[in-house]
């Protein structure tokens, strides 16, 4: 059964450091593998996903991820944090199959320091 | 312009009263999904639905009722709310017959119960 970990329920950076929240899973097919954001009192935004092909993925708003199958993981990471990237983030791994769902980790809340 | 709704945005109700919580969405997608989230928690399926009259009980128990009349429409009812109803519910929907699972989402309910 696929699951998704989340090390890290907290993270706190200097606004223009470094943003890495990583994200390990298990799965026993090929994984389909997103990264979502979440802003207070709202829903989750699809940053970006992994589904085949290049294992380095760019996303929306400057993130991007790479899929490192060695490794089990789908870190998430920007060059720059700004301060709107203060948020929660969602990891999550498709179960696979038209009739499986996504399997979401636990969540990092990011926040950004002036 | 393509999209899923969700109303009403925040409510505030006393224990006892029946609510429904509405969803609807624009994109043509079979697959519907309720999920509960605590503030700052992890997301827990409530619900999901393959398509008309298809609905199915998630992962987490939960006391609350969903049809499945219209392929647009997914509508949430708690017959009875309670204090520990008290969370914030979000609505997804998903491209059919996909592996990938890649779901979209609404803005969320967020609902007290006093």
């Amino acid at each position: 059964a696929q699951s998704v970990t989340q090390l890290g329920s907290h993270v706190s950076v200097s606004e223009g450091a470094l943003v890495l929240l990583r994200c390990n899973y298990s799965s026993s097919v090929p994984p389909y593998l997103f990264w979502y954001v979440q802003y207070p009192n709202q829903g989750l935004q699809l940053l970006l996903k992994y589904t085949t092909g290049a294992t380095l993925v760019k996303g929306i708003n400057g993130f991007e991820a790479e899929f490192k199958k060695s490794e089990t993981s789908f870190h998430l990471t920007k060059p720059s944090a700004h301060m709107s990237d203060a948020a929660e983030y969602f990891c999550a791994v498709s179960q696979g199959g038209s009739q499986g769902n996504l399997i979401f980790g636990k969540g990092t809340k990011l926040s950004v320091k002036p | 312009e393509a999209d899923i709704y969700q109303t009403p945005r925040y409510l505030v109700i006393g224990t006892g009263k029946k609510i429904t919580l509405e969803c609807s969405q624009t994109m043509g997608h079979d697959k519907m999904y309720w999920y509960q989230q605590d503030p700052g928690m992890e997301l827990h399926l409530i619900h999901y639905s393959y398509g008309v009259n298809s609905t199915e009980k998630g992962d987490l128990s939960s006391e609350s009722t969903v049809s499945r009349i219209r392929t647009e429409h997914f509508p949430l009812t708690l017959e009875s709310a309670r204090p520990s109803h008290t969370s914030q519910y979000l609505c997804a929907s998903s491209v059919p017959g996909l592996a990938i699972n890649e779901q979209f989402f609404g803005p969320g309910t967020r609902l007290t119960v006093l």
